[in-house]
Order: structure tokens, then C-alpha cells, then sequence
């Protein structure tokens, strides 16, 4: 089966422009997440959909950070205005059911602000 | 919050010598993954843990879940040099405001010297 797809695979921007990010989950996957790794931490949950429902976005910076998974399948990630500490590897990831399930995770977009 | 930690944060061992990395929890736990991400890369699912006491064994790799599903080990029987990366546990609590949240730890980054 095809891997979860993220595209960028690398994004420069300056501080304060926007940036977006792009997931397609595995098919057939109803659980799709957000995550965001700093380097030499684990990954952090941004925002979790069941289909189409953003049912756990507690630790999304929503004065900045905003998503969506309007169909129910492939998501968009945006920040806006970007800051300096939003450099990190942003990874999408998709699983099977809400509990229990693995995740698999996408290649990441590695996010680099200046 | 969940509180989980990984120890040891790095440990870099021999070709051939064995590597242990443990991952303890405030709380009981519901189930417990663990994830290979090695340099570059992105997390992989290796495998999950529900039961108490249980052990499971992939090939050189031995995943044990303690009696009172708090904490959990992987061990590596004679390292190789692919087996080089980080190593992540994730978990998920029993009960509480953080149920059916999935929760990784800092990691455990492993390097083989050849």
C-alpha cells in the first residue's frame, strides 16, 4: 500500500510569512494526526481528525496555527504568521481507528524560519 | 498531564553488545507502542503492548510491559549497526483526562560502533 504523503519535503521562509503544509493519508485511514518534532524530542500532538472532525486540538496554537480535512481525507497544515520557533520537522501521520491502532507516519515537512 | 520518560536519553554500545531502553509512566497505562525513527527518518511502528507482564519478541528485539502496566522495556540481543536510531515509546493512559491520547517520549538515541 502507498505510505502516508506529505509534500514539502523542505520549506524556507522569514519570519512572519505564512506557510502551509499538505497530507495525504493511507486510504482507508479515518484517523489522520499532526505532529511536531523538535530535534532530539518526540513527536507532539498537534491536532488529531476523525474523518472529517478535529477531535483533539488542545495543543494547536490557534492564534497562528490552523487546519483542516475538509473531505475527510488529505489535510492541510497552515501557520500564519510564522515564527522563529516554529522551525521543526512538521509529520503527518494516519491510522486505521482512533485507539489502539499503529500510526504511520509521513517523511515530515522539515520547516526551517528565518 | 501524562507523564513518561525515557531513559537512558543516548547510549552508544559496541557492535555485538546488548542495548536496553526503559519507558516509565506516572500512571497506568492503557496499551504502550513503540517506534523506530532512524537518522533523517520518520517514526516506525514496531510494536504494541496491552496486556500486563506481557513480552513480545521481533528477531533480536525483546519488548516486555510491566505488571502494573507503568512501565515498559525494549532490548536489543547483539546490536548491529541497523539497528542504529532513535527509540520511542509511546503511550496511551487508562483513564483520566488524557484516555485514548496517545503520548510519545523523548526518545532513546542509539549508536553502534562498528
Amino acid at each position: 500500500e502507498a505510505g502516508v504523503v506529505q509534500s514539502p519535503r523542505y520549506k524556507i521562509i522569514e519570519k512572519k510569512q505564512p506557510v502551509a503544509f499538505w497530507c495525504n493519508p493511507i486510504s482507508g485511514h479515518n484517523t489522520l494526526y499532526w505532529y511536531l518534532q523538535n530535534l532530539g524530542q518526540g513527536p507532539e500532538l498537534l491536532i488529531r481528525y476523525e474523518n472529517e472532525e478535529a477531535v483533539d486540538d488542545s495543543q494547536l496554537p490557534k492564534d497562528r496555527f490552523s487546519a483542516e480535512r475538509l473531505k475527510g481525507v488529505d489535510s492541510t497544515l497552515k501557520i500564519q504568521p510564522a515564527e522563529l520557533g516554529d522551525s521543526a520537522v512538521y509529520l503527518c501521520a494516519s491510522s486505521l481507528s482512533p485507539e489502539n491502532s499503529p500510526l504511520h507516519f509521513g517523511n515530515g515537512t522539515r520547516l526551517t524560519v528565518t | 498531564g501524562q507523564q513518561v520518560m525515557q531513559i537512558p536519553q543516548y547510549q552508544h554500545v559496541q557492535e555485538g553488545e546488548d542495548f536496553t531502553t526503559y519507558c516509565n509512566s506516572s500512571t497506568t497505562l492503557s496499551n504502550i507502542q513503540w517506534y523506530k525513527q532512524r537518522p533523517g527518518g520518520h517514526p516506525v511502528f514496531l510494536i504494541q503492548l496491552v496486556k500486563s507482564g506481557e513480552v513480545k519478541k521481533q528477531k533480536r528485539l525483546t519488548f516486555q510491559f510491566g505488571e502494573a502496566k507503568k512501565n515498559s522495556s525494549l532490548h536489543i540481543t547483539a546490536t548491529q549497526t541497523t539497528d542504529v536510531g532513535t527509540y520511542f515509546c509511546a503511550v496511551t493512559n487508562a483513564g483520566g483526562t488524557s484516555y485514548g491520547k496517545l503520548t510519545f517520549g523523548q526518545g532513546t538515541i542509539l549508536t553502534v560502533h562498528p
